[in-house]
């Protein structure tokens, strides 16, 4: 039971547009979500975070939004640019105790940005 | 500037054969967290420390074993490889601290092939 989706394994885009990667999640009670990029042969990396109780966060040309109602996560890169062509994985945290925190990733999308 | 280091980053093993992952974060994080990346499945958690001397299950942790014998250091075993065991593997570390234990850093990955 995948309760993160990422529906879109793939998405092209043309430079200095806007990019839109969309994740949906079936739970609830998850506090906090975060994007990774990943690059091939490399680790991911954090992009940006956003807490439940918020309904938008921005970091430069990165943007989530969060819509608690729809359990629906987006990320906007605007202006998009060919060194953004990476996987971009969505992640949901559910608490416990701190250190039994579940992180649970999407499946990924696969952002290809056409110069 | 290490963050968290794996080796081996390539490894080819016959089926039945034995191994060890090394993980090392030099960011003094109290949890550590060992993943693995299949085509289509996102991240999946194996095996996960909260501390020192502490181990325990993740979602897939069938055929591998962990240790945390130094705070720094995180071991993935695999006991008796199987072709099912071929993925890529991440590493990833984060602090207990609020709110920037939020956020997990991984490691660049370990490419495994079992043959």
């Amino acid at each position: 039971d995948q309760q993160v989706k990422q529906n879109s394994p793939s998405l092209s885009v043309q430079e200095g547009r806007i990019s839109i990667l969309n994740c949906d999640y079936t739970n609830s009670m998850f506090d906090y979500f975060l994007w990774y990029k990943k690059y091939p042969a490399e680790g991911p990396t954090f992009l940006i975070s956003i807490s439940s109780i918020k309904d938008k966060n921005e970091d430069g040309r990165f943007t989530v939004f969060l819509n608690k109602s729809a359990k629906h996560l987006s990320l906007h890169i605007v202006p998009s640019q060919p060194g953004d062509s990476a996987v971009y994985f969505c992640a949901a945290i559910t608490g416990g105790t701190s250190g039994t925190y579940k992180y649970i990733f999407g499946t990924g999308t696969r952002l290809k940005v056409l110069a | 500037n290490a963050g968290v280091t794996q080796t081996p980053k390539f490894r080819v093993l016959k089926t039945g054969q034995s191994m060890t992952l090394l993980c090392a974060q030099d960011m003094n994080h109290e949890y550590m967290y060992w993943y693995r990346q299949d085509p289509g499945m996102g991240l999946r958690l194996i095996h996960y420390s909260v501390g020192e001397g502490t181990t325990a299950k993740g979602e897939v942790p069938d055929g591998y074993n962990v240790s945390r014998l130094k705070k720094q250091n995180f071991l993935l075993g695999l006991e008796s490889a199987a072709p099912s065991q071929t993925s890529v593997y991440f590493c990833a570390s984060r602090s207990d601290r609020f709110p920037s234990g939020n956020t997990i850093y991984f490691g660049e990955g370990s490419w495994l092939t079992v043959v």
